[in-house]
């Protein structure tokens, strides 16, 4: 079974600092996505970001972007120019690509910003 | 698009009582639905996964006849807590699956329900 694990329960950054949230994670399957989710008060859970497995470049939205190591099964998501609506709790998501497709999600990292 | 609700958004019962919630994809079709639980400061955790037409297929350790799901139609799943106890208040979140989307295997959650059984 895949695991998934975000080994920082707690973030802090200054606002319009950079700060990133690592995650790894273990599978033996070859061919799966990678995402992080934004889960702010209002508890949505919001996409920021995903990553095909199969492809080798990062993903960027806007001013977040993930360094995906894959030999290293590492998956760490960077956002620049932090804003003090970027505090939330951060979910990292593993999801095969086999039939099901169920996420599994780490443990979550609460990132707070500093005005 | 891509629009997911969840009704209630909260609903407190009493021990012993049943609670139905709702998980409906607004402006698509969702072929599969997921069931999530999390607990306060914790992750998400997957209870089931709901599949129009057929039964669910439960993760391993939930109860299914505690925890009844029913897909009966391509935009709506329904979860009911049997017999609520106190250990089930927590938050309940669901999330969709489009089919004819460009992001077909894209997962849009809702907004989630809070139950707290007294």
């Amino acid at each position: 079974a895949q695991t998934v694990t975000q080994s920082q329960p707690e973030m802090s950054v200054q606002e319009a600092e950079t700060v990133t949230l690592s995650c790894t994670y273990d599978t033996s399957e070859s061919d799966y996505y990678l995402f992080w989710y934004k889960q702010p008060p209002s508890r949505q859970m919001i996409l920021v970001i995903r990553q095909e497995a199969y492809k080798q470049q990062n993903a960027t939205e806007n001013r977040f972007s993930v360094n995906f190591q894959k030999a290293a099964k590492s998956f760490s998501l960077k956002i620049s120019d932090s804003q003090l609506g970027d505090a939330a709790m951060y979910f990292c998501a593993y999801r095969s690509d086999r039939a099901g497709n169920m996420l599994t999600f780490g443990g979550g990292t609460r990132l707070m910003v500093k005005p | 698009g891509a629009v997911v609700s969840q009704h209630p958004s909260r609903v407190i019962c009493k021990s012993g009582t049943s609670v139905k919630i709702e998980c409906r994809s607004l402006d698509f079709q969702a072929t599969t639905m997921f069931w999530y639980r999390q607990f306060p400061k914790k992750s998400l955790m997957l209870m089931a996964t709901s599949n129009e037409g057929s039964k669910a297929t439960y993760e391993q350790g939930v109860e299914k006849d505690k925890f009844l799901i029913n897909h009966a139609s391509l935009t709506l799943s329904t979860l009911t807590v049997t017999s609520a106890h106190p250990e089930d208040s927590s938050f309940y979140i669901c999330s969709a699956r489009a089919w004819g989307l460009a992001d077909y295997n894209e997962q849009f959650f809702g907004p989630g329900t809070r139950l707290t059984v007294l």
